[in-house]
């Protein structure tokens, strides 16, 4: 069965670096998505992504954070300047069409020091 | 925006017995709501789904059953296995938009053997 899958699956970063979290969607998906947990919190939603712009966004995607599909496959989430609070697990997510389920990668864990 | 609560926080049931973890959302617009299970470190992964047109859904030892009219709905787990303990997590959607995956706050679920 066809999954999306993170890169990498652990990331450690000083503070006020820049960090890329790579994603490969479900190939013939069509709507992208980011989601973060902080640790022992609920999935909480970042922003979607669809025919190659952002569709919606979460009071937390500021302007720190940006997207981007820059080829056919991959899907990345960039953070400017990182803070200690942006330290969680973020959920690359992809579904086909309308109205079908979000299939969810394996994260990627981002520690900040 | 959509809000969902979820209850309880915690649950442990004795093996064999049922689990029962509940929902209440607020967007009447939100006609979507699957659940997902997330073991430790590892991505939600859909278990179960159903949408408003729909009361009741079983697959197996799963069910889940919604009320539009009170805005409710549940997961029923029976003939626990130790295998089932796990953080469980309902989500609710639009179909309007970018279909974005509003989430409760999760049932960390316990089985006893």
């Amino acid at each position: 069965e066809p999954e999306v899958t993170q890169t990498p699956s652990h990331q450690v970063t000083q503070m006020g670096q820049e960090v890329i979290l790579r994603c490969v969607p479900i190939s013939n998906h069509l709507y992208f998505y980011w989601y973060r947990q902080i640790l022992g919190q609920k999935v909480e939603f970042l922003v979607s992504f669809y025919n190659n712009e952002i569709s919606e966004k979460s009071e937390i995607f500021d302007d720190q954070f940006s997207v981007e599909r820059p080829d056919g496959s991959n899907f990345t989430l960039k953070i400017r300047s990182t803070k200690l609070e942006d330290s969680a697990m973020y959920f690359c997510a992809s579904r086909v069409e309308s109205n079908q389920p979000q299939h969810f990668g394996d994260g990627t864990r981002l520690s900040i020091l | 925006g959509e809000n969902v609560e979820q209850h309880p926080s915690t649950l442990s049931v004795q093996e064999g017995d049922s689990a029962v973890i509940k929902c209440t959302y607020s967007d009447s617009a939100s006609n979507y709501f699957p659940w997902y299970k997330q073991e430790l470190g590892k991505r939600p992964q859909l278990i179960i789904d159903i949408r408003s047109n729909v009361g009741e859904k079983k697959d197996q030892r799963i069910a889940v059953t919604l009320n539009k009219t009170a805005k409710h709905f549940s997961l029923h787990i029976t003939e626990t296995q130790p295998e089932d303990s796990a953080v469980y997590f309902c989500a609710a959607r639009s179909n309007f938009g970018n279909e974005k995956l509003t989430f409760g706050t999760g049932t960390r679920l316990t089985i006893i053997p």
